[in-house]
């Protein structure tokens, strides 16, 4: 069965800095591989997803994340963050092909610091 | 374009007790998703209807059960509601089953348990 594992519970970054969440999956196959965030009292808003191609994939609100199969990573960037990106932040994986159901991690949280 | 909608939002129920939840989906969308989301952790996917049929379910005991409608709206059911049923339960639509286009989550409802 796969699984996610997200290291980092919580995360504190000063407005400005840049940002890296890890994320690493375990599967047999290549997976489908999401990212996330959930504001307080909200539901999930999809950041960006990668499927296949190009190992780098960029997303909304400026993140980007990068696929690397030999580390079973795929960690979630962002040059300079801003106070508005503070929230929760899940990783998930899927199964090959279809809308399958998602395996997700158990979150990292991120607070900006003024 | 409507997204996701979740009823109720917030509900509190006695142990024992029964609750539907109730889903409509994103406009265009055919396929419901229900997850569970415990406080300080990922969503856990329950079930998933498509042609108002369950076709894949996780972990959960069959005090779980849903239905998905001609319209493709859906609902959840819990009976025999216990303590650890206290949760966020999120929707989340996609459309079609043979290609990954991604969900669409709503705000989720959130069930206490008392």
């Amino acid at each position: 069965a796969q699984s996610v594992t997200q290291p980092d519970i919580h995360i504190t970054v000063s407005e400005g800095a840049s940002l890296e969440l890890r994320c690493n999956y375990s599967y047999g196959a290549t997976p489908y591989l999401f990212w996330y965030v959930q504001s307080p009292g909200q539901g999930l808003q999809l950041l960006l997803k990668y499927f296949s191609g190009d190992t780098l994939v960029q997303g909304i609100k400026g993140f980007e994340a990068e696929f690397k199969r030999s580390q079973s990573s795929f960690n979630l960037r962002k040059p300079s963050v801003h106070w508005s990106d503070a929230a929760e932040y899940f990783c998930a994986v899927g199964l090959n092909f279809g809308n399958e159901k998602l395996t997700f991690g158990t979150g990292t949280r991120l607070t900006i610091i003024p | 374009d409507a997204g996701v909608t979740q009823s109720p939002t917030h509900l509190i129920k006695t142990r024992g007790q029964q609750v539907t939840l109730r889903c409509s989906p994103k406009s265009g969308h055919d396929t419901v998703s229900w997850y569970q989301q415990a406080l300080g952790q990922g969503p856990q996917f329950i079930f998933q209807y498509y042609e108002e049929e369950e076709r894949q379910r996780g972990n959960f005991p069959d005090r779980f059960s849903g239905h998905q409608f001609p319209n493709y709206s859906s609902e959840l059911n819990v009976n025999a509601l216990l303590l650890g049923d206290s949760a966020l339960y999120l929707c989340a639509s996609s459309l079609g089953v043979t290609e990954n286009y991604g969900y669409t989550f709503g705000s989720g409802t959130r069930l206490t348990v008392v």
